[in-house]
């Protein structure tokens, strides 16, 4: 059975203080790895999509990485506006997807 | 309209009732997705349609009966649910269910139903 894990569940962070989001995950043939921010309220908006092992994007203050076991959301110097709960997702077959729990961010000023 | 829409925002009913939940998407995408996102749980998928043919039914009790028109449209019927299924149900698109570069699924803001 897939399996995505994301850690920790919530994270405090001072503006400008960086650090990184982590999603393990178990899978048999993995297709794609998402990033999803989803803000409280709203539906969760698309930051990235990795493929391979090895392949990095970026994004404003967010960077994310892909190993085989697991990927990283880096967010250099953050601000109050990066608060939000950022979700993980993995595709093995068709476009369906497998979330984790998600990491609940908060950068306070 | 841009993106994915869905109607109502917010629904309270009660066990006995009929409702439905509607989403539209403006992005000419061949797939659609309905989700459940209960709190502390991940996003649950329930049904996938490609092409209006429904293609995953993810073991959904038959109280809730998706409906797909045409590629743009999406329903999903409610009918004697239980209070266990209050939660955000979000609609998503991609261009097609086979998974590649750059079909990325996009979510509409949800629905967000009480039922007392």
């Amino acid at each position: 059975e897939d399996q995505v894990t994301q850690s920790p569940e919530a994270l405090r962070l001072q503006e400008g203080e960086s650090s990184s989001l982590n999603c393990s995950y178990t899978v048999s043939g993995l297709r794609g790895l998402f990033w999803y921010r989803q803000d409280p309220g709203k539906g969760p908006e698309f930051l990235f999509t990795l493929y391979s092992a090895g392949e990095e994007k970026e994004k404003e203050r967010l960077k994310a990485t892909l190993t085989k076991k697991e990927s990283f959301l880096h967010i250099t110097a953050p601000k109050p506006e990066d608060s939000a709960t950022y979700l993980c997702a993995v595709s093995t077959g068709y476009s369906t997807l497998t979330f984790g729990k998600g990491t609940m961010l908060l950068v306070s000023p | 309209e841009t993106g994915v829409t869905q109607t109502p925002r917010h629904l309270v009913m009660g066990m006995t009732n009929k409702k439905s939940l509607k989403c539209e998407q403006h992005l000419g995408h061949n797939a659609m997705y309905w989700y459940k996102q209960s709190a502390k749980k991940p996003l649950e998928l329930m049904f996938v349609y490609s092409l209006e043919e429904r293609v995953e039914n993810n073991s959904v009790p038959s109280r809730f009966s998706p409906e797909c028109p045409n590629s743009s449209h999406l329903f999903l019927h409610l009918h004697t649910l239980q209070p266990e299924d209050s939660a955000l149900y979000l609609c998503a698109s991609s261009q097609e269910i086979i998974p590649k570069p750059y079909n990325e699924q996009f979510f509409g803001p949800g629905t967000r139903l009480t039922v007392l």
